[in-house]
C-alpha cells in the first residue's frame, strides 16, 4: 500500500537551476497539496489542487508552479531556484475536496539550493 | 523530512508515563483539528482528529481534548513507549482548504 510517493528524496541545486518534484497518490483522493517545512515554522502551504483540473495558490506560492497532471499526480516546479527555497517539501493528499479531513503525507524531499 | 525546528519545546518522559502535549489554536471559527506525529526523516503521520462539536475523542492509547472556550487542544498518550518519541503538532482547519499547522513539540521517551 504505497499511499503518497514523492521523488526525489534529496536534491541539491545551484541558484537559478530548475527542477520538478514529483508526487503520486494511489488512494483515489480528490485533493492534493504541496507544503514546505522550515525550522521553527509550521508546515506552510505552497499550492493545492482541490480536484483534478484545478490548482490554487496557498500561503507561499511565489517562485513555484504546479501541475495536476491527473487525479493521481501533482507536480511542483521551481523555475529558477533560490537559496530561500532550501527546505523540506511534502506532498499530501486528502479524500475531501473541502480539505477538512486528515491529510496523508509523503516522506518528503530535502532540497538545498546553493 | 527533517524534524521541525532546532528549538522546539520538548517534553521528556519515562517509558510507561502518560504524556500530555498541548496546543493553542488561533481561530475561534476553526471547525476541525488534527494531531500529527513526525518521526525524524519521515513525513507527518495522522494520529487522531476531532471536530468542533466534540470536546473529547479517544483512539488507541491516545485521547484528544478540545477546549473551545480557551482555544486549547491537548493530546494525551497513555503508557508512553520509546517508539512514541517524535515531534507532535496540531493543525486547525480555518476554512476551505485552510489547514494551519503549529510548530510542534518534541517528545522524548526514556527507557
Amino acid at each position: 500500500n504505497a499511499g503518497v510517493t514523492q521523488t526525489p528524496k534529496f536534491q541539491v541545486l545551484k541558484t537559478g537551476q530548475s527542477m520538478t518534484l514529483q508526487c503520486a497518490q494511489d488512494m483515489n483522493h480528490n485533493s492534493m497539496y504541496w507544503y514546505r517545512q522550515d525550522p521553527g515554522m509550521g508546515l506552510r502551504l505552497i499550492y493545492y489542487s482541490a480536484s483534478e483540473g484545478t490548482t490554487d495558490k496557498g500561503e507561499v506560492p511565489n517562485g513555484y508552479n504546479v501541475s495536476r497532471l491527473n487525479k493521481r499526480e501533482f507536480s511542483l516546479r521551481l523555475e529558477s531556484a533560490a537559496p530561500s527555497q532550501t527546505s523540506v517539501y511534502f506532498c499530501a493528499s486528502s479524500p475531501n475536496p473541502q480539505g477538512n479531513e486528515k491529510l496523508f503525507f509523503g516522506s518528503g524531499t530535502q532540497l538545498s539550493v546553493l | 523530512g527533517e524534524s521541525v525546528g532546532l528549538h522546539l519545546p520538548t517534553l521528556s518522559v519515562q517509558e510507561g508515563d502518560n504524556s500530555i502535549i498541548n496546543c493553542a489554536y488561533s481561530n475561534s471559527a476553526s471547525d476541525y483539528f488534527i494531531w500529527y506525529k513526525q518521526e525524524s526523516g519521515k513525513g507527518p503521520q495522522f494520529i487522531i482528529d476531532i471536530r468542533s462539536n466534540m470536546d473529547k475523542r479517544q483512539g488507541q492509547r491516545v485521547t484528544v481534548l478540545l477546549n473551545k472556550t480557551v482555544k486549547h487542544l491537548s493530546l494525551q498518550i497513555a503508557a508512553t513507549q520509546p517508539g512514541d518519541s517524535a515531534v507532535y503538532f496540531c493543525a486547525e482547519n480555518t476554512g476551505f482548504q485552510k489547514l494551519v499547522f503549529g510548530t510542534g513539540t518534541r517528545l522524548l521517551v526514556s527507557p
